[in-house]
């Protein structure tokens, strides 16, 4: 069945870093993905989106190029803030259900 | 715009009480979900629903039900609380296109002692 995999965190960086985040997918068609961040005690609010093979999603400095070749969507930022210190989820979505599948969630640690 | 709102955002619950998370939209959105988020985990899903009158069971049903009387409203009942079902409860909703992702609540923290 479809599935997402990120990597497992926590990941640790000091600020000004350059992160990158790793989503790999498995999907039977052709899915719309998404990042969704939750910072701490807060719900999930949706990062950044692509639907299409080769589309860039971006926001608040964050990008995620939708690769069909590699099924993957990586979560790059080229300088971390400690205000960025949060859970981030992949996720797939496919037309068929419309229920998103869900990566476990990868923690990130800024310090300063 | 209020998007989806989750009433109360922090309960604490006997072993054996009952209560009812409540859910509304006001985004007109046909889909709409039950999620539990265990401290440190993922989310697993509990119930959905695709439209008014029409509810199925996600991954981690037993120990809720759920109603869709309305779009707007998706509350989540449970009937007989019990230590397992401490956990952020998470009530989300999304129109019927892959395009858009989910817009969701802000959580109900569920303790059960």
């Amino acid at each position: 069945g479809d599935s997402v995999t990120q990597m497992e965190g926590p990941v640790t960086l000091s600020e000004e870093a350059f992160l990158t985040i790793n989503c790999t997918y498995t999907a039977t068609g052709y899915p719309s993905l998404f990042w969704y961040v939750q910072y701490p005690g807060e719900g999930l609010q949706l990062l950044l989106k692509a639907t299409k093979a080769d589309d860039k999603g971006s926001n608040k400095g964050f990008e995620a190029t939708y690769r069909k070749e590699t099924t993957s969507f990586h979560l790059e930022k080229g300088s971390v803030q400690v205000s960025d210190s949060a859970v981030y989820f992949c996720a797939l979505l496919m037309d068929s259900n419309y229920q998103l599948i869900w990566g476990a969630g990868t923690k990130l640690i800024i310090k300063p | 715009n209020a998007g989806v709102t989750q009433t109360p955002k922090f309960r604490i619950l006997k072993i054996g009480q009952s209560m009812t998370l409540q859910c509304t939209q006001d985004m007109n959105h046909n889909y709409m979900y039950w999620y539990r988020q265990d401290p440190g985990m993922g989310l697993k899903l509990i119930y959905y629903s695709v439209g008014a009158g029409i509810t199925d069971k996600g991954e981690v049903p037993n120990g809720y039900n759920v109603s869709r009387s309305t779009t707007e409203d998706f509350p989540l009942r449970l009937e007989l609380a019990a230590p397992s079902q401490t956990s952020v409860y998470f009530c989300a909703s999304s129109p019927p296109t892959e395009l858009y992702g989910y817009t969701f609540g802000s959580g109900t923290r569920l303790t059960v002692v």
